[in-house]
């Protein structure tokens, strides 16, 4: 099993609909968590990061941990093509190691 | 702004061939990673360091080694290449400790190795 488990798409939805991004990770002790977008032919940058059980907004974008579920999830309300790009799911354990997912790929269809 | 660079884009090498790739930060970051980015396979870790001289294995270290004798500084170096470790490397750099540090990465060194 992974330790970090994403669907890896492609996940086609409209524009301006809601892309909903998942991620399962097997390690209970992962404190912490990320989501980095990378488009075609460039380097992963950072979303989101949250630790929390629950949900962390920002713009358009929500992250949802349930640790108990061992989940996050990724929503990204009011689709742009440009969100199309890979998604990377990441989990932190300890003081420096990030586990990263094989990532999902969105396309936004116009 | 945060900037991680490599030292190339694309490298083709020849096997058997001894490979050094450069990363080097400009932000006083205590960590450095290398990855390797392949298919289907994601991103996997093969070495971080957290301090000048200090070096970690990571999942996938066999094949390679690191070198950090500066701060801003982490190469990678593949021993006597093989064409098995053609793929895209990717460098990265983060604050230390804390549940939220973002890692910046680089812009990749895409390496074929014939």
């Amino acid at each position: 099993q992974k330790e970090v488990e994403q669907n890896s798409g492609p996940l086609s939805v409209p524009e301006g609909a809601i892309a909903s991004l998942n991620c399962t990770y097997s390690d209970r002790g992962s404190q912490s968590f990320f989501w980095y977008r990378q488009y075609s032919g460039k380097s992963p940058e950072l979303i989101m990061f949250i630790y929390s059980n629950g949900d962390k907004e920002d713009g358009r974008f929500t992250a949802q941990l349930n640790k108990a579920s061992q989940y996050v999830s990724l929503l990204i309300r009011d689709s742009q093509p440009s969100d199309s790009a890979t998604y990377l799911c990441a989990a932190r354990r300890g003081y420096q190691k990030v586990t990263f997912g094989t990532g999902t790929k969105l396309q936004v269809i116009p | 702004d945060v900037k991680v660079t490599q030292s190339s884009r694309y490298l083709v090498k020849r096997t058997g061939e001894k490979v050094f790739l450069e990363c080097v930060q400009d932000m006083d970051h205590e960590n450095m990673f290398w990855y390797r980015q392949d298919p289907g396979l994601g991103l996997r870790l093969i070495y971080f360091s957290y301090d000048v001289k200090m070096k970690e294995k990571g999942d996938i270290p066999e094949g390679y080694s690191v070198s950090r004798e500066k701060k801003e500084r982490f190469s990678l170096i593949l021993e006597s290449a093989s064409t098995n470790q053609t793929s895209m490397y990717l460098c990265a750099s983060s604050l230390p400790g804390g549940l939220t540090y973002e890692q910046y990465f680089g812009p990749g060194t895409r390496l074929t190795v014939t």
